[in-house]
Parts: structure tokens; sequence; C-alpha cells
């Protein structure tokens, strides 16, 4: 079945970095366009990058651009976000999803929170 | 960008009732919508695709319809298990906005 687990949240002060990872199994990865979203405490979701199935071409919300980078290993099946230069309002959970070919997101991680506050 | 404004931003309705949740684009976006449900705690879980599609194993009290900046999510009879907070999202090109959510509530 398909699975998708992210990993590398936790607590990060103001300007630092974090990288997190998406771990997909039960799918051919290589094959699917792939995003990341995240939802502030209380708040609604917010759409942040996607990466091609190829990892041609990758696109970011204005909120993100010039800080975050959306990447691929196809060999280990697995997605990344680097995030750098963090604000106190990039906190929030961020999950992984695949796109699924036909307008929707069909499969979503569990999430995992980034905290950014000194 | 393209900006999705639901309506309302929140309902309270009762078991057996039927609601209706409506999503309008900015701008037209032929049928590139999905709608989801969230729960607290979880990922969101996809419930319409392709503006009107119902995604595999969820319950055909969902509908979807509409095209082009108007859309329409209807529980046709709701159930204990509803009671969550629905978004719409668009697929007309980056940046893949959601509207700002729907909570609905137990009366």
């Amino acid at each position: 079945q398909v699975q998708l687990v992210e990993s590398g949240g936790g607590v990060v002060q103001p300007g630092g970095s974090l990288r997190l990872s998406c771990a997909a199994s039960g799918f051919t990865f290589s094959s699917c366009a792939m995003h990341w979203v995240r939802q502030a405490p209380g708040k609604g979701l917010e759409w942040v990058a996607v990466i091609s199935y190829d990892g041609r071409k990758k696109y970011y919300a204005d909120s993100v651009k010039g800080r975050f980078s959306i990447s691929r290993d196809d060999s280990k099946n697995t997605l990344y976000v680097q995030m750098n230069s963090l604000r106190a309002e990039d906190t929030a959970v961020y999950y992984c999803a695949r796109y699924s070919g036909t307008y929707s997101f069909d499969y979503w991680g569990q999430g995992t929170l980034v905290t950014v506050s000194s | 960008a393209i900006q999705l404004t639901q309506s309302p931003s929140s309902l309270s309705a009762s078991v057996g009732d039927r609601v209706t949740i409506t999503c309008r684009a900015s701008q037209g976006i032929t049928s590139a919508l999905a709608w989801y449900q969230q729960k607290p705690g979880k990922a969101p879980n996809l419930l319409i695709y392709d503006a009107s599609s119902l995604q595999s194993g969820v319950p055909s009290r969902f509908s979807g319809t509409g095209s082009g900046t108007d859309f329409t999510l209807t529980i046709s009879s709701l159930q204990p298990e509803d009671f969550a907070t629905y978004y719409c999202q668009h697929f007309n090109g980056s940046p893949y906005t959601f509207g700002q959510g729907t909570r609905l509530d137990i009366k």
C-alpha cells in the first residue's frame, strides 16, 4: 500500500535551517510529481512547493521562494525540502503529498512539526 | 495567483441534514479542483477530484459539482463522522492554493 512518511521536524531558532524528508513506498515514486503542504497551528492548509516527476520543474509559494528548496532522490524513493532562513511564521506541520495525475493529492503523509522559536 | 473563497467559513448542522459548501475561484479553472476532509490532528483526506469525481472508498453521500469559477461540495445526509473541516484546492497552475476551509460542527 502507498505510504508517505515525513521526518526531520523539530525546534530551530529563527534564521536557522532544517531539512525535511518524505520516504515513499508502495508506488513508482519516480513517476509522480510530489508536493509539500504546511499547516500552521490552528490555521488552514498552505501549499508550499512542487517538484515534477523527473525533477526538472520546481515551483514555490511566494512565502518561501528563495528560502526553501525542494528536491528528490528517486534511488532512495525520498522527497526533501531544505528550509533556510527560517522565520517564526514557518512554524507548522509539514505534509508531503502525492499528485494523483487527476487534479488532486490522493495520498498524504502524517506530517512533521517544525517549530521556529528562540 | 488564483484565490479560492469558501463559504460559509463555519456551519452548524445536525445528523441527517443536507449540507452544501461552496468554493469560488478568482478566475476560471475549468474542472481542476479537489475537495478534502480534515479531522483534528490528522492529514487531509481526498473526497472529490476533477471537481465531480468521487475518490475510491469515499461514501456516495459526498458529491461535487461545478466548473469554471463556482464549485460545490454536497453531503446528502450528514453522518456523525462527517463533522470536520473541509477544504477546496485548485490545480490550474502554481501556486496550487487552498480555500480557507469550512468548519462543520454539530448543532
